[in-house]
């Protein structure tokens, strides 16, 4: 099994470009989320989804975007980039029974300039 | 809705020796799961151990266990015999009805 594949690793923006980070896990989990990590800094909820065609916001979600079409992909666009989404992302995933742990990509360094 | 509280920023334990790292939450809740993952440089975030609100027993996973307080809503984390490879972010996380909410992260420094 693949587990959450992350893509891209790395990448490198313009400020005011858009882009998609992809996400996908074949694990049937109907939870997924996304993270951003901001150096020494934990993580903080940007969007979740509870199961196909569901989402909703998390503790920053402005300037993103994110849809769940199928159960396995849970893409974040970032609309118009700006150098404050400077960060590492991650995508995770899991059951949404409490006592399942959370599986996480291997995140994403987004630098924007 | 809930939050999770590391207090500690940053950790330094000397190697062979023991150090606990402290955790502690919110919620309203009854039935929830707590977590202590590991993020390592290499910023694979790694289950470390878990906890089920229902048992009073603590958690154990080789040379880590938890002190889990319910009533005063604290999960600390120790880590027993503590090695170079131990060095990381440990982030606690609770988990109750769908989405998780994790602390802010203890950076673990280990000294040879």
């Amino acid at each position: 099994n693949a587990g959450v594949t992350q893509t891209p690793k790395f990448q490198v923006l313009k400020t005011g470009q858009s882009m998609t980070l992809q996400c996908a896990q074949d694990m049937n989990h109907e939870y997924m989320s996304w993270y951003r990590q901001d150096p020494g800094m934990g993580l903080r909820l940007i969007h979740y989804s509870v199961g196909a065609g569901i989402t909703d916001q998390g503790e920053v979600p402005n300037g993103y975007n994110v849809s769940r079409s199928t159960t396995e992909d849970f893409p974040l666009r970032l609309l118009s980039a700006a150098p404050s989404q400077t960060s590492v992302y991650f995508c995770a995933s899991s059951y949404s029974n409490p006592g399942t742990e959370a599986f996480f990509g291997q995140g994403t360094r987004l630098t924007v300039v | 809705a809930q939050t999770v509280t590391q207090s500690q920023p940053e950790m330094s334990v000397q190697e062979a020796e023991t150090v606990t790292l402290s955790c502690t939450y919110d919620t309203s809740e009854s039935d929830y799961y707590l977590f202590w993952y590991k993020q390592p440089p290499s910023r694979q975030m790694i289950l470390v151990i878990r906890q089920e609100a229902y048992k009073q027993q603590n958690a154990t996973e080789n040379r880590f266990s938890v002190n889990f307080q319910k009533a005063a809503k604290s999960f600390s984390l120790k880590i027993s015999d503590s090695q170079l490879g131990d060095a990381a972010m440990y982030f606690c996380a609770f988990k109750g009805a769908g989405k998780s909410t994790f602390g802010d992260g203890t950076t673990l420094t280990v000294k040879p």
